[in-house]
This record gives structure tokens, sequence and C-alpha cells, in this order.
């Protein structure tokens, strides 16, 4: 059972526009910054957004990231099948001491 | 350019030991947060421990009491000691370095499995 909640799935056509949640409490989302991280099968992670809507260098504008609260979403517009993949928000846990990662959404483009 | 190379995976027996390494190049690990995360076979990334500046360490309940995260300046390496190894502590077992609140940095992982 994660600390952060997202959806086991979502899927759109390509082209189209996909939001992925992460719903976490005021000891985690609600009081530290959220990350986003993109994984391929048999890959390691990779960062996609920091600070809540920031993106590394070389991450297309396609992706973006907001937060509200004690949620935070990813965006994914233009939609291609090469976005099919794992996606992970994390973030700290103030009153666990330790990072926290939400279970995971697997993007399907149809 | 920033790389991480873990290794020292491999089979073990529940109850065993094992000690994971993960050397870093293009920065200097002493003056970075450096963390450990897991990934279960087929399941999500789990966070597992936290070393940063001097001695500042944190770890998940998980494997609080089991593991130990340390590094070697002078091998500009981290490490992952762990003991009374368990079935569930199956996984790859990635090294990140974190920057601007983020496993910024990642390595390509190593194999941990337990069993008898």
């Amino acid at each position: 059972q994660s600390v952060l909640t997202q959806p086991p799935s979502v899927s759109a056509a390509p082209g189209q526009k996909v939001t992925i949640p992460c719903s976490g409490s005021s000891s985690n989302i609600g009081n530290n910054f959220v990350s986003w991280y993109q994984q391929f099968p048999g890959t390691a992670p990779k960062l996609l957004i920091y600070e809540n809507n920031k993106r590394p260098s070389g991450i297309p504008d396609r992706f973006s990231g907001s937060k509200s609260g004690t949620s935070a979403t990813l965006g994914i517009t233009g939609l291609q099948t090469g976005d099919e993949a794992d996606y992970y928000c994390g973030t700290w846990d103030t009153s666990l001491s330790a990072g926290v990662f939400g279970g995971g959404t697997k993007l399907t483009v149809l | 350019e920033v790389q991480l190379v873990e290794s020292g995976g491999g089979l073990v027996q529940p109850g065993g030991s094992l000690r994971l390494s993960c050397a870093a190049s293009g920065f200097t690990v002493s003056n970075s947060y450096m963390t450990w995360v897991r990934q279960a076979p087929g399941k999500g990334l789990e966070w597992v421990s936290l070393f940063y500046r001097s001695a500042n360490t944190y770890y998940a309940d998980s494997v609080k009491g089991r593991f130990t995260i340390s590094r070697d300046d002078s091998k500009n390496t981290l490490y992952l000691q762990m003991n009374s190894l368990r079935p569930e502590d199956t996984a790859v077992y990635y090294c990140t370095r974190d920057d601007y609140n983020s496993n910024w940095n990642w390595g390509q992982g190593t194999l941990v499995t337990v069993s008898s």
C-alpha cells in the first residue's frame, strides 16, 4: 500500500491529452515538492518533473506538472506511442522522515 | 557527465547479508544527497534510504535496523549494507543522486534475489 495514491492505469488516443493524479496528505505532498518519473520496461526511471512543475533540460514541454493542496497532477499533451510507460510521483514525507512514491500508473496510448 | 554504477547484487539465502556499491563519477558523493530506491519484480518504486552531508541518514521502516547506508569519499562510492535479508527484499536496487528535491540521476540498478 503506497503512501501516495495513483490510478493503476490510464489510456488515451495518440495526439490527445492525459492527466495522471497523485494524492497524498499534508505530511507529504501538502508541504513538500513533488517529482514525477517515467519508466520504460527493463530500464531505470527518469526524472520528468521536479519541484512540482519544472522540467529538467531535455524534457519536452508536452510534459507538465501541477500541485494543489495535497494532490499533484502530471499532464501529457500530444500523446505519442513512445509515451507508453509507467509514471510515478514522489516526494518527502515529513512525518515518516522518508521518501515516498506513488504506486505507479501505466499509460497506454491506444 | 554524471554516472552511477551499482554492483554487488546476487542470490542470497534468507537471513544472509549483501553489500551493494554505487560508484559515482562526474560529481562528488560527499557533496551530494544520495538515495537508494528499490523495485520488486513487477512492482512499483520503493524508497529505501538517504545519506547526506557528514552522516545524516534516513531509512524506510521496512529496512530500519537491517540496512545501513554509508559512503567512502576516497572512492566516491555509496554503499548499502543489507543484513537479515528477507524474501520480500528481492528487488532491483537503484542508487540516485538527488538534486532539487528529486531523484535526479539514476544508476542502471543491481538485482538482489533472496531465496533458499
